[in-house]
This record gives structure tokens, C-alpha cells and sequence, in this order.
């Protein structure tokens, strides 16, 4: 099946500093990548889709300004969690999705998630 | 390496019970999630199993053996609105999701 990487697998970092997390499909072309968090025994709460080379959707709750996603290529989709706080500290995970094309079937595939703990 | 399987698709009559199948081997195990996932849509939690068992919540049940590396959904009453992608996701010992790729659940009337 498609694979989605994501790096880093783990931060730690400091109140006040700023976070990248990279998403990539490894063997094909996503034009829509979403991004989830989840806190500890809960659901993925989307957080936000993003479409190739157009500004991410982001859901109601969200701050666009604090968690900057750019998705400058087919492949790669960046989310970056601006002036961390403690907060903030949980597991995000981005998913790629795979258009219907011919099959008909919609599929998202999703990457291994990425622990955030801000101190 | 880890993975975690379960079938591609399954087919079911409306008003039946339905079983989703789902093994397991991961470095570490922190808990089994299975989620709904309907098409162009983000997933939704369904449960969360960490000890051996049953874990009933209305129509759907989920169940678990560790020793087994093993768990289940079961579906019943099965409604139209049920026909959904179902993903099964086991929470390893680095606290990491590592996701089957879904069981498509389609159901006939």
C-alpha cells in the first residue's frame, strides 16, 4: 500500500519556540493531506486539509496563525506549530489522500504521527 | 517489522452482524483504536480497547486479546449509513499509531 512518512517521529522543545513537522507521501502524488491531533485515548480531531498549491482549510477552533501548514508539492505537506506552549503538547498525525481515479475508491493513508511535548 | 492486518473489504446485509478481523505485531502494544471512516471524510473514533475483553457501546462492540495479538469489531443491526471504511490502529510501545490500511464495509440492502 502507499506509504506516509513523517519527521519527526518525536520533539521536545522549549515554551515560545516553533515546531516543523514534515508529512510526505513516499510513492505517490497527494494532492490533499490532512492534518489530525489527538490527545491521549481520544479520536483524531482534524485540524486542518491541505491542497496542493492553495492555502489549508482549517477546521473551527483552530488558529491559522499559530499552526502554519504550506503544501508546496504533491508529495510534502509541513505543519508548523508557531510559539508552542505546553498546551499544544500532543500527537499529530497527517494522512494523504489518494483521489478515486478509475477505482472509485477514496482512500487516505496515514503517516506513523509525531509526539510534541512543549516544556 | 510491525503491521497490523485486516481485510481489504467485506459485504453485509442490512440488519445483520458483521465481524471486522484485525491481527497485530508491534514493538510494544499501548492500546488498539478502530475508527469509522467515511469516504472524503476524517475518521471517526470508535474505541479503544487496552485490556483483554469486550468493550460494548450500543450497535458496536470491540474486542481484544493481547496474548493474541487480536481484536475485533462487531457490527450489529448493520445500517446503510454503516457502509464506511473501518481502520484498525494499535498504539505501540514508542506511543506511536501504526494504522492497518481499513476494511471497506459495504452494505446491501
Amino acid at each position: 500500500g502507499a506509504v506516509v512518512s513523517q519527521h519527526p517521529s518525536r520533539v521536545i522543545c522549549k515554551s515560545g519556540t516553533s515546531v516543523k513537522i514534515e508529512c510526505r507521501s513516499l510513492d505517490f502524488q497527494a494532492t490533499t493531506m490532512f492534518w489530525y491531533r489527538q490527545f491521549p485515548k481520544q479520536s483524531l480531531m482534524l485540524m486542518a486539509t491541505s491542497n496542493e498549491g492553495s492555502k489549508a482549510t482549517y477546521e473551527q477552533g483552530v488558529e491559522k496563525d499559530k499552526f502554519l501548514i504550506n503544501h508546496a508539492s504533491l508529495t510534502l505537506s509541513t505543519l508548523t506549530v508557531t510559539s508552542a506552549h505546553p498546551e499544544d503538547s500532543s500527537f499529530y498525525i497527517c494522512s494523504a489522500r489518494v483521489s478515486p481515479g478509475t477505482s472509485g475508491l477514496d482512500t487516505q493513508y496515514f503517516g506513523p504521527g509525531t509526539r510534541l511535548t512543549v516544556l | 517489522g510491525q503491521n497490523i492486518d485486516q481485510p481489504t473489504e467485506m459485504t453485509a446485509t442490512e440488519g445483520a452482524i458483521v465481524q471486522i478481523n484485525c491481527t497485530y505485531q508491534t514493538s510494544g502494544f499501548n492500546g488498539l483504536f478502530w475508527y469509522q471512516q467515511h469516504a472524503g471524510e476524517a475518521p471517526t473514533f470508535l474505541s479503544y480497547n487496552v485490556l483483554d475483553g469486550l468493550e460494548e457501546k450500543g450497535r458496536f462492540s470491540s474486542f481484544l486479546s493481547r496474548s493474541k495479538g487480536y481484536s475485533y469489531l462487531l457490527l450489529k443491526e448493520l445500517q446503510m449509513k454503516d457502509s464506511a471504511s473501518y481502520l484498525c490502529a494499535v498504539m505501540d510501545s514508542n506511543y506511536q499509531l501504526i494504522w492497518g490500511a481499513g476494511t471497506k464495509l459495504i452494505i446491501k440492502p
